[in-house]
């Protein structure tokens, strides 16, 4: 079992739309969790982290993270095109990636 | 707050010559520093954990004797591709951990990445 596992996408949602985005992992002792987005040929870049259970909203960005299912999940509100990138998420420390989540928000 | 330089940004170079890549902590002190490698289309993977004066620590199936780590002070760390090849080419991205060890400074910030282009 791979320690992080995000559904793969792509994800396409229309402009204004809320897209949705899940990740699992193995470790049930993780206690730091993040999202990352990377635009084409860049690097990540921090969207946020959450280490206790329950939402942590930042701006348009909601992060949902349920310990005892092992489950962390990012919201995007009002989806903009400026939004189109990989979204990472990374557990622990030494982060360990999972495969990303290609969004593609529609004009 | 918060950046981490990488360079080069681009490197072109021959089989079986050797390449350095710096990451420095711009305005910060980093005590862990971490070094990914991407491939096209794929997902970053850890290859070795740098601590300031210390050896680095090195994921399976990397060869410590291939890429040379050196992190000799807390703002900078350098990898070097010895003896580059072709299956070398990828993006290296470098990482780096705030030295206040509280909670938020558990997260990492990503240097903007080196393409490396072995011919």
């Amino acid at each position: 079992q791979k320690e992080v596992e995000q559904n793969s996408g792509p994800l396409s949602v229309p402009e204004g739309a809320i897209a949705s985005l899940n990740c699992t992992y193995s470790d049930r002792g993780s206690q730091s969790f993040f999202w990352y987005r990377q635009y084409s040929g860049k690097s990540p870049e921090l969207i946020m982290f959450i280490y206790s259970n329950g939402d942590k909203e930042d701006g348009r960005f909601t992060a949902q993270l349920n310990k005892a299912s092992q489950y962390v999940s990012l919201l995007i509100r009002d989806s903009q095109p400026s939004d189109s990138a990989t979204y990472l998420c990374a557990v622990r420390d030494k982060l360990s990636f999972g495969a990303g989540t290609t969004v593609t928000v529609r004009a | 707050g918060a950046v981490v330089s990488q360079h080069p940004s681009r490197v072109i170079c021959k089989s079986g010559t050797s390449v350095k890549i710096e990451c420095r902590s711009l305005d910060f002190q980093a005590t862990t520093m971490f070094w990914y490698r991407q491939f096209p289309k794929k997902s970053l993977m850890l290859m070795a954990t740098s601590n300031e004066g210390s050896k680095a620590t090195y994921e399976q199936g990397v060869e410590k004797d291939k890429f040379l780590i050196n992190h000799a002070s807390l703002t900078l760390s350098t990898l070097t591709v010895t003896s580059a090849h072709p299956e070398d080419s990828s993006f290296y991205i470098c990482s780096a951990r705030d030295l206040m060890g509280d909670r938020v400074g558990e997260t990492q910030y990503f240097g903007p990445g080196t393409r490396l282009l072995v011919l």
